[in-house]
């Protein structure tokens, strides 16, 4: 089964909103990462977060990883059209193995 | 320019005909891996490999084969195609198997019939 969970599977947003997606995890991981895939592209890496607690921004995205290392979230202020498309977070296990989430499909309402 | 480049791009087949859909990374990463693409599920690892001569399974292995015997290639097998593998495939490549940027083919979409 899936071994990493997020939620949720899809994120309606009025443009300039915010919204937030999580991840989780039913074991510890070694990091996390996040990608972005836009419709009919393939994913794309935004950022990798290592320590527990850690928190990452990259203009409107804000990423943390739990205190535990079994969960994440990534949060978008003020959605614009352009965020249109599906997060993967990913983590890595201690065997090596990385698991993706299911992913969040973003779409934006103008 | 750095890229991972998978083919076909497009495939229809049918049941057992055997297929090889090639991955080719020119960024000289140690780290590729395969995955399956399917609504709601989001990316399945299918095989994995740290190095050449080393492969290792992922969540999904069954039905498929790779081999490593360079750097940078990293070909995924289906002996005998089956509809439950009719999906998106993705090839991806890293400088390292225990974390860092994944870089991703354009991806490989089957219809097996």
């Amino acid at each position: 089964g899936q071994q990493v969970m997020q939620i949720p599977q899809y994120q309606h947003v009025q443009e300039g909103e915010d919204f937030t997606t999580y991840c989780n995890s039913s074991t510890t991981l070694s990091n996390i990462q996040w990608y972005k895939q836009r419709p009919g592209g393939h994913p794309v890496f935004l950022i990798q977060l290592v320590k527990s607690g850690e928190v990452k921004k990259q203009k409107r995205l804000t990423f943390q990883f739990g205190e535990a290392k079994k969960n994440s979230s990534l949060h978008i202020t003020a959605t614009q059209t352009t965020d249109v498309g599906t997060y993967f977070c990913a983590g890595h296990r201690n065997d090596y193995k990385l698991s993706f989430g299911a992913g969040t499909t973003v779409t934006v309402r103008a | 320019e750095a890229q991972v480049t998978q083919n076909p791009r497009y495939l229809i087949t049918v049941t057992g005909k055997k297929l090889t859909v090639t991955c080719s990374q020119n960024m000289n990463h140690e780290y590729m891996s395969w995955y399956r693409q399917d609504p709601g599920l989001g990316l399945r690892q299918i095989y994995y490999s740290m190095n050449v001569e080393v492969t290792d399974k992922g969540d999904v292995p069954e039905g498929y084969k790779v081999s490593r015997k360079e750097k940078r290639n990293f070909p995924l097998i289906l002996e005998s195609p089956s509809p439950n593998q009719t999906s998106l495939y993705f090839c991806a490549s890293g400088y390292t198997g225990v974390g860092g940027e994944l870089f991703f083919g354009e991806g490989s979409r089957l219809t097996v019939l």
